[in-house]
């Protein structure tokens, strides 16, 4: 079956330090992959997306992230982390000719002063 | 602006009642989805719709029930049969049901005591 791994539950970043998060899929074919962003007690919101072509996708907010097929790895990156970006990530994946987007379990980042 | 719009934001029942949560877009979405989201387990799939009157059984339908008699309109109802109903709700729709992002609603939240 299909799966999403985030292996980090918490995360932990000083304001202005690089930021990568991890994400593993499970599928053999490329599936299509999305990273969300969750503020407390709010909804989802689509940081950024991968469905073919560059392997390095820029998002929203300065975040980008790199497809890797060999490591069926899509870590979420970005250089300088701003306290404002302390939330909850998600990574996840949709087959093709599916419907069900597949979520992982979520990164909750930390932003230290 | 269009939007997911879902109310109320805070929901309490007692146990043994039935609930219905509501969740209205004015995207013009086709798709739409419920989603349940537990602490440490991400978002787990309920029910989903891809036209007006039909919909398909998620991973978690147990003690669910949904409607889709308007494309606008996918309400959500929470059966006196699901055993542990308390948790985050979150309704999102697509465009279509290829590669499209989930937009999602600011969810609600339900307590049942």
């Amino acid at each position: 079956a299909q799966s999403v791994t985030q292996p980090d539950i918490h995360i932990t970043v000083s304001e202005g330090a690089s930021l990568e998060l991890r994400c593993n899929y499970s599928y053999g074919a490329t599936p299509y992959l999305f990273w969300y962003v969750q503020s407390p007690g709010q909804g989802l919101q689509l940081l950024l997306k991968y469905f073919s072509g560059d392997t390095l996708v820029q998002g929203i907010k300065g975040f980008e992230a790199e497809f890797k097929r060999s490591q069926s790895s899509f870590n979420l990156r970005k250089p300088s982390v701003h306290w404002s970006d302390a939330a909850e990530y998600f990574c996840a994946s949709r087959n093709t000719g599916f419907q069900k987007l597949v979520f992982g379990t979520g990164t909750r980042l930390l932003v230290s002063p | 602006d269009g939007g997911i719009t879902q109310s109320p934001k805070y929901l309490f029942r007692k146990e043994g009642q039935n609930v219905t949560l509501s969740c209205e877009q004015n995207l013009n979405h086709d798709a739409m989805y419920w989603y349940r989201q537990d602490p440490g387990q991400g978002l787990r799939l309920i029910y989903y719709s891809q036209i007006v009157n039909d919909f398909q059984k998620g991973d978690i339908a147990e003690g669910y029930s949904v409607s889709r008699e308007k494309k606008e309109s996918f309400p959500l109802t929470v059966t006196s049969a699901q055993k542990n109903p308390t948790a985050f709700y979150l309704c999102a729709s697509s465009r279509d049901s290829s590669n499209s992002p989930l937009h999602f609603g600011n969810g609600t939240r339900l307590t049942v005591t």
